[in-house]
């Protein structure tokens, strides 16, 4: 059973509209959240990672924020556009394995 | 710098065959990682190798092998394969185990009829 839980499966946004994605895990031993991003026919690739001490973190149009009390977390893509649709994975870090979530398409209509 | 490199790309399989996955990593790293990506499933560990000489089995080790080569190269082997197999494998590094930034392969289709 997967240890952290995404959602939704996926999701459909026009441009210029703000894709939510959300994750929640049980393990409290896990230190750190990082998210990645898939394009299709290439292997993930790491777009920004969250320490559980931190409640929001920025970069750019992508926004983690970080709920430890409920044990979730979730990334923002604001104003998204056509380039960010992909299949987008949240993870969680014990000792020296990442756990990823199933996954979630994003589809930006133009 | 070509990072992680996977060969073969694509790869069909009668059930009972066996075949090795070969991964190398220019970059350096210490550690190295063999996941399965299935859908619905996301990426689950296969096996991984903290640094060089090590490996150690992760969430779904049953009916794979590992060797770590040297410090570059991480090979998945399967010795009998079984339609359950099918999958897209990829293979990544980190600079160290603790790392959680993972450069990924770019992956290999794997079906098993």
């Amino acid at each position: 059973q997967q240890q952290v839980k995404q959602s939704p499966q996926s999701l459909i946004v026009q441009k210029g509209g703000i894709s939510i994605i959300n994750c929640a895990y049980e393990n409290t031993a896990f230190d750190y959240f990082p998210w990645y991003q898939q394009f299709p026919g290439k292997g993930p690739a790491l777009l920004i990672a969250i320490r559980p001490d931190v409640s929001e973190k920025k970069e750019g149009r992508f926004t983690i924020s970080f709920n430890k009390s409920a044990k979730q977390f979730s990334l923002h893509i604001m104003d998204s556009q056509p380039g960010d649709s992909a299949t987008y994975f949240c993870a969680a870090r014990n000792d020296y394995k990442l756990s990823f979530g199933a996954g979630t398409t994003v589809t930006v209509r133009a | 710098n070509a990072g992680v490199t996977q060969t073969p790309k694509f790869q069909v399989l009668k059930t009972g065959q066996s075949m090795t996955l070969q991964c190398a990593q220019d970059m350096n790293h210490n550690s190295m990682y063999w996941y399965r990506q299935d859908p619905g499933m996301g990426l689950r560990l296969i096996y991984y190798s903290a640094s060089e000489g090590t490996t150690d089995k992760g969430e779904v080790p049953n009916g794979y092998n590992v060797s770590r080569l040297n410090k570059r190269e991480f090979s998945l082997r399967l010795e009998s394969a079984a339609p359950s197999q099918t999958s897209v494998y990829f293979c990544a590094s980190s600079e160290d185990p603790r790392s959680y930034e993972q450069y990924f392969g770019p992956g290999t289709r794997l079906t098993v009829t």
